[in-house]
């Protein structure tokens, strides 16, 4: 069993829609990203947190400890926003980086 | 342009071939990292470089060979590779010190061994 595991593998939705993208994890971490992984292969940061709750435009991130357990949602969600979504987090441990394998979505028109 | 600039973005090679990925940084950061990415699994760091300095080597068989002439620059010798090394590798950096703060990636470079 993975570190950490992401649900679901795979999302397909309708423009529009509120997407959630879910995380949990089974070590103690000092800090949890997000990242957005498009076909071309790059990827780019989208939050970094260790605590509550951060936005960025249509994008939510947040994080509970106690529960282990983080939600990306996405609100009003476009084509565009179709990629990998990567949940990662450094272990409080010994400081490295643990993937999960990402949630795949698709955005619809 | 996310400041971290990887070349070629694409690269077959046959299994005597040798080749090497390269990888630029323009963000003034002093660490940088390799990732191996294959298809349905989590990234794998494969080594870390902090100011020039390897410090850290995830059992990655020698056939990957990275070379950090300076801290803007990160290199992977590729030689005698397997079809299964087939995979994107992923450059990445990070500010100040190792294992800290916000990774900025490349765009990658998808590799095909034949």
């Amino acid at each position: 069993k993975n570190e950490v595991e992401q649900s679901p593998q795979n999302l397909t939705a309708q423009e529009g829609e509120f997407i959630t993208i879910n995380c949990s994890y089974s070590v103690g971490i000092s800090a949890l990203h997000w990242l957005q992984q498009h076909p071309g292969g790059g990827i780019v940061s989208l939050f970094m947190l260790s605590s509550g709750k951060k936005k960025h435009g249509r994008l939510i991130a947040t994080i509970n400890i106690q529960e282990k357990h983080s939600s990306l949602h996405i609100t009003a969600s476009h084509p565009r926003d179709s990629a990998v979504y990567i949940c990662a987090v450094r272990s409080g441990a010994t400081n490295k980086l643990i993937f999960g394998t990402g949630t795949l979505l698709a955005v619809q028109p | 342009e996310t400041g971290v600039t990887q070349t070629p973005r694409h690269l077959v090679m046959g299994m005597t071939n040798k080749k090497s990925l390269k990888c630029e940084q323009h963000l003034g950061h002093n660490a940088m990292y390799w990732y191996k990415q294959s298809a349905k699994k989590p990234l794998e760091l494969m080594f870390v470089y902090s100011l020039e300095e390897r410090v850290e080597n995830n059992s990655v068989p020698s056939r990957f060979s990275p070379e950090c002439p300076n801290s803007s620059h990160l290199f992977l010798h590729l030689h005698t590779l397997q079809p299964e090394d087939s995979a994107l590798y992923l450059c990445a950096s990070s500010h100040n010190r190792v294992n800290t703060g916000e990774l900025f990636f490349g765009e990658g470079s998808r590799l095909t061994v034949l």
